[in-house]
């Protein structure tokens, strides 16, 4: 149980352009999900934190209108990369909170973000 | 604020050898371990995980790790490794409250047949 469905896998995208990925929790509802951005062969670094219905919380350094976070439903939360840049190229993962249950928290399967 | 620290980038071990991915953490209060595994181009696995009760946590894969307060260490074992157990890992500290997790950099694991 408690899976967070992630969407899309992989995706390129030329530079300018917006870039939309989305998590579903698939038997839970998520009320917290958690954002998350990977270089390569380095540790994952939290972006953001959004809970339902309200505004995302952004980390130090992370720019908010370019890293656009939805969280409009219990179900679903929405990253969207705008005007991506090369320097965009990342691994994202989110994750949300899982309230009763052994391990706590689950992850979705990431995103390969590639700006060309 | 939280920090994890994993000292070794890799960690080489022979199949069928002991292996031990060590992990370091602080935390103001009392703290929330993870380790998870990641495998190339995918998400994170959870491995386990310690919130209170006895220190040694059995894990899934045959994974364990020790929690040792006086140092602050929650090193990762396994007495028997597996060519597949050949990954990235990362350990993982929160506080109490709805709080994200913080990662370490992660250690990569090599196991050689």
């Amino acid at each position: 149980g408690a899976v967070v469905s992630q969407h899309p896998s992989w995706v390129i995208c030329k530079s300018g352009t917006s870039v939309k990925i989305e998590c579903r929790s698939l038997d839970f509802q998520a009320t917290t999900m958690f954002w998350y951005r990977q270089f390569p062969k380095q540790s994952l670094m939290l972006m953001a934190t959004s809970n339902e219905g309200s505004k995302a919380t952004y980390e130090q350094g992370v720019e908010k209108d370019k890293f656009l976070i939805n969280h409009a439903s219990l179900t679903l939360s929405t990253l969207t990369v705008t005007s991506a840049h090369p320097e965009d190229s990342s691994f994202y993962i989110c994750s949300a909170r899982v309230f009763d249950s052994a391990y706590g928290y689950t992850f979705g399967s990431g995103t390969r973000l590639t700006v060309v | 604020a939280q920090s994890v620290a994993q000292p070794e980038d890799q960690v080489n071990v022979a199949e069928g050898n002991p292996l031990t991915v060590k992990c370091t953490y602080s935390v103001s209060g009392n703290p929330y371990l993870f380790w998870y595994v990641q495998y190339p181009n995918r998400g994170l696995q959870f491995l386990l995980k310690y919130i209170t009760g006895d220190n040694l946590v059995k894990g899934s894969y045959g994974f364990e790790a020790e929690f040792n307060k006086s140092q602050t260490s929650f090193h990762l074992k396994k007495p028997s490794a597996l060519v597949s157990d050949s990954a990235l890992y990362f350990c993982a500290v929160r506080d109490s409250g709805n709080t994200p997790l913080v990662f370490g950099k992660g250690t990569r694991l090599s196991v050689i047949a």
